[in-house]
Formats: structure tokens, sequence, C-alpha cells
């Protein structure tokens, strides 16, 4: 089973608004990654998570806020977002560490516009 | 800063055509991954190429990891319709918190 699961896949949000997306996988992977997609763009990355701790922030602004409650679990708290915010924002996951053979696998995305 | 430059950016082609697509950079990765992505969806892992000069086959798709580990390449041969969207290329980074860089993207477009 390679499979990532997000929710919600569409989310619409005032700039006041508070709210979160959800990321599952049940492959035993301890490296979760969250990335931002504009149109026609390639993905970027946020934050990454190794062993439930987080490892990796790309000086993302502090109303994005990353969460990994478990191993299998990853958050992203959103608030007072901006229009510019809106896009495809993508979880992933992989097996942490040096081994050159680990794979990272993308979930389905949550397309999120911010009003 | 490590890049990872695609070329080319944009493609369009006739059903039954070949293309290579590339993927370059001047840093060495560990392991280089493809990925093909619908729009609105998220990207597909298609392989992962390790060893340097590695040729791995899937189906029509020809993927080529360079002996520096430093480029790779994407080959289809006879393209088809459903063969139509972005091609991605990511290189794992080879020390310290191990991270995914991703290429510039190709997009491609297969006509009946």
């Amino acid at each position: 089973d390679t499979e990532v699961t997000q929710t919600p896949k569409h989310l619409v949000m005032g700039m006041t608004n508070k709210k979160s997306l959800k990321c599952e996988q049940h492959m035993g992977h301890r490296a979760m990654y969250w990335y931002k997609q504009k149109a026609k763009k390639p993905p970027e990355l946020m934050f990454v998570y190794s062993y439930e701790k987080l490892s990796i922030n790309e000086s993302v602004p502090s109303r994005f806020s990353p969460e990994c409650p478990n191993s299998s679990l990853l958050n992203l708290h959103l608030h007072a977002l901006q229009p510019e915010d809106s896009a495809l924002y993508l979880c992933a996951s992989s097996h942490p560490g040096r081994d050159r053979y680990n794979e990272q696998f993308f979930g389905p995305g949550t397309r999120l516009t911010v009003l | 800063t490590q890049l990872l430059e695609q070329s080319p950016q944009f493609l369009s082609i006739q059903e039954g055509e070949n293309l290579t697509v590339y993927c370059n950079s001047s840093s060495v990765f560990s392991s280089l991954q493809w990925y093909r992505q619908e729009p609105g969806e998220g990207p597909v892992l298609l392989v992962t190429v390790v060893t340097g000069g590695e040729v791995k086959k899937l189906k029509r798709l020809t993927f080529q990891f360079g002996d520096a580990r430093k480029d790779s390449s994407l080959h289809i041969t006879a393209a088809q319709p459903g063969d139509t969207g972005l091609y991605l290329c990511a290189g794992r980074t080879t020390s310290g918190t191990y991270k995914y860089i991703f290429g510039t993207g190709t997009r491609l477009k297969v006509l009946a």
C-alpha cells in the first residue's frame, strides 16, 4: 500500500478563518512533508518532519503551523491567510535517513482558495 | 543552493512520436525520482534511479541516471495521449536532513 490520504480535497476560507489540513499514511514512513504548489509550477517544500520532530522549515510564514501528532498523521493549521496563499497543498511521506532507495509518495492534495 | 533544470519546459507532439526530457544539475544527488502529475492531483511516482549510469524501463518509458548522479533523462517511445501531463524530476539530497529538490517541470501534451 503506497497511499497517502489528504482531507479535505477542496477548502475555501476567508482571511480571518482558522482551518486545518490533514494528511495520513500507513506505510510506516517516519518522514513527512508539506509542499505548496502554484499553478503550472513545481511543488515548493514548506516543512519536513523526521521521527515526529520538525527538521526543516523553509522560512514559511507563521500563519502556517505544522503539527505531527504521531508517526501516521500530519496536520497543517492555517490562520489569517492571504489570497496569495491559494494553491494546491501536497503532503508526502518517505522513510527518513540516508538510504538512497528511500522513495517519496504524495497524497492527492488539498486545493485551497483564500477569499 | 541546489537546482534542477528541466528541458524542454513545454512539449506538444503528435501521437506516435518519440521524445526526451532532460533533468540537469551541477549538484550530486543520492537518487533521482520521476513523477507525472495531472492537473489538480498529486504527483505520481514513476521510477527511482539510484546508481550512476542506471537505466530503468517502464513500458514505453526509459529513464537514465547520469554517471555522476547529477543529471537524468526520460525517453518516451511512441507517445500516446494518455502520456499527457506534467513531468517532474526530484533529486534526493546526499546529506544533512534529507529532502527532495524538484526540477522546473516539463509540460507534455500528446495530440491524437
